[in-house]
């Protein structure tokens, strides 16, 4: 079993959409839950932590469900600079320092 | 916030040859720096995490000989792969943490990748 699963799409919606990526992990020990983006050919860059209560940033939504061990992000009224790959990660000890990445949800937003 | 650079950012190398990457970290000191390799439409894989001054912890399946990384400083970090292969071809990225305050999750800062290709 992945340590990291993502449905890897990709999504494509129009712009305004609201779309949500699920993921799962497999280490109940992990501490630190991640959204990462990442554009074609570049580095993965930080979008937002995720907390157990849940948190908002803007039109970005990331929930946490460490009973089922399911982490989530909701983006709301997309618009084109959203196209990205967006990548769930997950620390691999309690130490918090290496990071564990899924293989990443596409997301194409159109006009 | 952090800055973490790579060099060189591209490289073409012929089969049998041996390329360094440097990973730097600009204006912090990084405790650990980890270098990671995706192939296409794969995710991140992590290849080893260096601590400043200290032999280089390798995940299981990357053969330290070949991946041979040296962190000599804190701010300085380089991954040589040695007889490079056409199988070697990837994006290597690096990472620094910059060591969070007490009981927070140590924050990872991205290097922006090499892209190698070995003919």
């Amino acid at each position: 079993r992945k340590e990291v699963e993502q449905d890897p799409g990709p999504f494509n919606v129009p712009e305004g959409a609201t779309v949500a990526f699920n993921c799962t992990y497999s280490n109940s020990a992990s501490q630190s839950f991640f959204w990462y983006r990442q554009d074609c050919r570049k580095e993965p860059k930080l979008l937002m932590s995720v907390y157990s209560s849940g948190n908002e940033d803007g039109r970005f939504t990331a929930q946490l469900n460490r009973a089922s061990q399911y982490i989530s992000l909701l983006i709301r009224d997309s618009k084109l600079s959203d196209s990205a790959t967006y990548l769930c990660v997950v620390n691999s000890d309690q130490a918090g320092t290496a990071l564990i990445f899924g293989k990443g949800t596409t997301l194409s937003v159109s006009s | 916030g952090a800055v973490v650079s790579q060099h060189p950012s591209w490289v073409i190398c012929k089969s049998g040859t041996s390329v360094k990457i440097e990973c730097r970290s600009l204006d912090f000191q990084a405790t650990t720096m980890f270098w990671y390799r995706q192939f296409p439409k794969q995710s991140l894989m992590l290849m080893a995490t260096s601590n400043e001054g200290s032999k280089a912890t390798y995940e299981q399946g990357v053969e330290k000989d070949k991946f041979l990384i040296n962190h000599a400083s804190l701010t300085l970090s380089t991954l040589t792969v040695t007889s490079a292969h056409p199988e070697d071809s990837s994006f290597y990225i690096c990472s620094a943490t910059s060591r969070g305050t007490s009981g927070s999750t140590d924050t990872q800062y991205f290097g922006p990748g090499t892209r190698l290709t070995v003919l």
